[in-house]
């Protein structure tokens, strides 16, 4: 049963540049959620897609927007990249029916602005 | 603002000892908590997850849930060197499932030999 998978796993960027990171739920979840994690931080919830729609959202700016695909994979984008994005960047999936709140996180990418 | 408080330790405790790791949070409508197990450079890990007040065992860890107080801790029995991590306590905000978690900023658990 394959876990979350997440890619890429690092990534360098320059400051106003856009990035695309990508993730794929672990099998039977539909619900996709998006967190940044600063060095020594828990994670910050950026958003979550469920049936393709931006179900919620964090206190993030509209720089950073989001899809999530037909088959519940979803991707995260960030455009005009700041030295301030720089982090290690979670996708989490759940939608078990029984624990539909449980998140299971990818291994994450981490993304370096410079 | 909906918060999670966690002291951020480090934590030490000695091999075969119990470490206990507590945790409080703003949202009275909070209805699902967490416990994560994050390593060093790798991403978090669900150890526990618990929804009623009072006690749930698993192996070696049990997690408490006391919502009139909101707090919620996690104790491990029989620490062992693998358990040494960072400890991260998370919310769901309000009623419904598969909402937005807030998590705290981590407990950092050393076991030492």
């Amino acid at each position: 049963d394959a876990g979350v998978t997440q890619s890429p796993t690092h990534l360098i960027k320059t400051r106003g540049q856009q990035v695309t990171l990508r993730c794929s739920p672990k099998s039977g979840h539909d619900t996709v959620s998006w967190y940044q994690q600063a060095l020594g931080q828990g994670p910050q919830f950026i958003f979550q897609y469920y049936e393709e729609e931006e179900r919620q959202r964090g206190n993030f700016p509209d720089r950073f927007s989001g899809h999530q695909f037909p088959n519940y994979s979803s991707e995260l984008n960030v455009n005009a990249l700041l030295l301030g994005d720089s982090a290690l960047y979670l996708c989490a999936s759940s939608g078990n029916r029984d624990y539909q709140d449980e998140q299971y996180f990818g291994p994450g990418t981490r993304l370096t602005v410079t | 603002q909906k918060e999670v408080e966690q002291n951020s330790g480090p934590l030490s405790v000695p091999e075969g000892a119990i470490a206990s790791l507590n945790c409080t949070y703003s949202d009275r409508g909070s209805q699902s908590f967490f416990w994560y197990r994050q390593y060093s450079g790798k991403s978090p890990e669900l150890i526990m997850s618990i929804y009623s007040n009072g006690d749930k065992e698993d192996g070696r860890f049990t997690a408490q849930l006391n919502k009139a107080s909101q707090y919620v801790s996690l104790l491990i029995r029989d620490s062992q060197p693998s358990d040494s991590a960072t400890y991260l306590c998370a919310v769901n905000e309000g009623y419904s499932s598969a909402s937005k978690i807030i998590f705290g900023s981590g407990t950092r658990l050393s076991i030492r030999p």
